[in-house]
């Protein structure tokens, strides 16, 4: 199993750009986040999908959209970059319900806009 | 806010010894997770604590709950060099819904561990 995969690795925008960052995962987890980690800050959730079709809002969402058309994929899109995004993305899936719901961690994109 | 606020920011000891990490919280928890962080990684799940339960171990790990002072420990006897990473807690809400999806981190404790 490759686990959670994300790509880019790494990325440069300009500000007002759009980019859209993936996620996907090979364990069949129902449950699909995002977090953006800031030096000092930890991490603070972004969105999170519990399955298909299914999305949340979590800490920080403003200027992130996200989508799950299938278990696999949870794409995080950002419309119009903006500096203040500047950060090291993580996604993160695990089981769904009150059983073993340990997160699993992609390896992070790390995002520079200028 | 940030839930699972956690204590010391920094840690510094020598091989050997023992290191501790707090984690406290505001709001009613289901479990209670730690993870590590190795630098420019992916954080990787160390143990997780449900509600009503008080310790947990695995090997060199000892984990406490105390949910009436809303805290939890982390214990890490022994530590070794290869032990220098960040830790986090993060907590699960107690929550029905898909609101028991937001699982939040603390802003983490940053060891350091000197051969």
């Amino acid at each position: 199993n490759a686990g959670v995969t994300q790509t880019p690795k790494f990325q440069v925008l300009k500000t007002g750009q759009s980019m859209t960052l993936q996620c996907a995962q090979d364990m069949n987890h129902e449950y699909m986040s995002w977090y953006r980690q800031d030096p000092g800050m930890g991490l603070r959730l972004i969105h999170y999908s519990v399955g298909a079709g299914i999305t949340d809002q979590g800490e920080v969402p403003n200027g992130y959209n996200v989508s799950r058309s299938t278990t696999e994929d949870f794409p995080l899109r950002l419309l119009s970059a903006a500096p203040s995004q500047t950060s090291v993305y993580f996604c993160a899936s695990s089981s769904w319900g009150d059983t073993h719901n340990e997160q699993f961690f992609g390896p992070g994109t790390r995002l520079t806009v200028l | 806010s940030q839930q699972g606020e956690e204590d010391p920011q920094a840690l510094s000891i020598q091989e050997g010894e023992n290191a501790t990490m707090n984690c406290s919280y505001k709001t009613s928890i289901n479990n209670l997770q730690w993870y590590r962080q190795n630098s420019g990684r992916g954080l990787v799940h160390l143990i997780l604590i449900r509600s009503n339960e008080r310790e947990k171990h695995s090997g060199r790990l000892r984990v406490t709950l105390d949910t009436s002072k809303k805290s939890s420990s982390l214990l890490i006897t022994a530590s070794r060099a290869a032990d220098t990473a960040s830790y986090f807690c993060a907590k699960r809400p107690n929550a029905g819904g898909t609101s028991y999806g937001k699982l939040t981190f603390g802003q983490g404790t940053i060891l350091t561990v000197h051969p």
